[in-house]
């Protein structure tokens, strides 16, 4: 069975804090995907970054950076130097190689930034 | 490219009646999936489909059901409402392959019904 574990319901930090986000995995499948979305007041789930589980290698892309550990079936997200823009609901989520496209969300992570 | 487009955006129901949402794809995208999002039970995955044909179905009620047309678009439908269907309903689509497998999803804005 697939399950993804965000046990960090709601977060506030000030701007410019730094913030991780934790996202726990479970999975039989030997290959698997891991991605991030994030969504804002309007509803919509924007896409930030898919991993494959093949892939350990880190990624930072401006002020995001993801560290996947296979070892601890985790996939955290961090923002550095949060900013008020970053305030949303942000998801992880699985999908394996036997489940196609039906993607397993965590339970997500509400982040406030305050000015 | 244009996103993906859902509509309508907003929609009010009574118990008991049926409503259909639309979905269309980004161009080149073959394969439509939906969500339903609700605070209790959070985004769950209600069914996929690739070349007008149903490939993955999640664990819902035969109530709710879909399609998927020649040119991509789907729709999905929900007969005999109950309140606990109202919710956020997301469609997504992606690049996934005949062959199945995973792509990353784009999703649309919602459709947020509301059933009284």
């Amino acid at each position: 069975a697939q399950k993804v574990t965000q046990a960090q319901t709601e977060i506030s930090v000030v701007e410019k804090e730094d913030v991780t986000l934790d996202c726990v995995y479970e999975t039989r499948d030997t290959t698997y995907y891991l991605f991030w979305y994030k969504q804002p007041p309007s509803g919509e789930l924007v896409f930030l970054i898919r991993r494959n589980s093949f892939d350990e290698q880190n990624e930072i892309s401006g002020r995001y950076s993801w560290n996947f550990q296979k070892s601890t079936s985790s996939f955290n997200f961090t923002i550095t130097a949060s900013q008020v823009v970053d305030s949303a609901v942000y998801f992880c989520a699985l999908s394996g190689v036997n489940t196609g496209n039906q993607f397993y969300f965590g339970t997500g992570t509400s982040l406030t930034v305050i000015p | 490219k244009a996103g993906v487009t859902q509509t309508p955006r907003y929609l009010i129901k009574t118990r008991g009646q049926q409503v259909t949402l639309s979905c269309s794809p980004i161009s080149g995208h073959r394969s439509v999936s939906w969500y339903q999002q609700t605070p209790g039970q959070g985004l769950q995955f209600l069914f996929e489909y690739f070349s007008e044909t149903q490939r993955n179905k999640g664990n819902f009620p035969g109530r709710f059901s879909g399609r998927q047309f020649s040119n991509s678009r789907s729709e999905m439908n929900v007969s005999t409402l109950e309140l606990g269907d109202s919710a956020l309903y997301l469609c997504a689509s992606s690049l996934a392959t005949l062959a199945g497998g995973t792509d990353t999803q784009y999703f649309g804005p919602g459709t947020r019904l509301t059933v009284l």
